[in-house]
């Protein structure tokens, strides 16, 4: 199938680390993404990852890729009030023209 | 560069009603999208055009027809709107297909009564 797998809730205080987990299903996906959906709003592209490499660091954002177990993760460092939002992973399904998103989850930063 | 925008914002249709969202994106991109979003299941692809006066089908394109008749629009018709096409519609672009990101539009809140 094309089911792309998080968790839906993810609760943290801030100053923590938080972790979104996604596991996706094509193998062949290069290219691999994280979005972040403020209420009300679009989805905006927070970082990606190539399939090639097992790590990437960008700022407070540091992704893992596991091409093995088929898993990515997003890593937030020192997490604010202004990163409580929905995340979404998504990767391009096979040879086809579309991106396929997973469930989205919903992060809470609490004081 | 307005990026991509999404007109109208809302909408409350009538079962049975028909109407059309208007995307719109100044970027010059080839690829454009049409998702939905729903409580707990994530987006899900409509209908997708890699290029002017092409379509293609999505995931969920059933009670949807679509139209890109010049490069910069894609425009996303309900015939005969239903309850079950409530949620939030995004349109989306980007220049390519694959391993290229999509920039997407503000959405647009759809209730169909």
């Amino acid at each position: 199938g094309e089911d792309v797998e998080q968790s839906l809730f993810l609760s943290v205080r801030e100053g923590d680390s938080s972790v979104i987990n996604c596991t996706y299903t094509d193998s062949s996906s290069t290219y691999l993404y994280w979005y972040k959906q403020e209420p009300g709003a679009g989805l905006q592209l927070l970082t990606y990852i190539f399939s090639n490499m097992d790590m990437k660091q960008d700022q407070r954002l540091t992704v893992l890729l596991n091409k093995k177990d088929k898993h990515l993760s997003l890593r937030i460092a020192d997490t604010q009030t202004g990163d409580s939002a929905i995340y979404f992973c998504a990767e391009w399904v096979g040879g086809g023209n579309k991106l396929t998103f997973g469930t989205g989850t919903q992060l809470k930063v609490e004081l | 560069n307005a990026g991509v925008t999404q007109t109208p914002k809302f909408r409350v249709l009538k079962t049975g009603q028909s109407m059309t969202l208007l995307c719109a994106q100044d970027m010059n991109h080839e690829y454009m999208y049409w998702y939905r979003q729903d409580p707990g299941m994530g987006l899900r692809l409509i209908h997708y055009s890699v290029g002017e006066g092409t379509t293609a089908k999505g995931e969920v394109p059933d009670g949807y027809n679509v139209s890109r008749l010049k490069k910069q629009n894609f425009l996303l018709g309900l015939e005969s709107a239903a309850p079950s096409q409530t949620s939030v519609y995004f349109c989306a672009s980007s220049y390519t297909g694959r391993a290229s990101p999509l920039g997407f539009g503000p959405g647009t809140r759809l209730t169909v009564l």
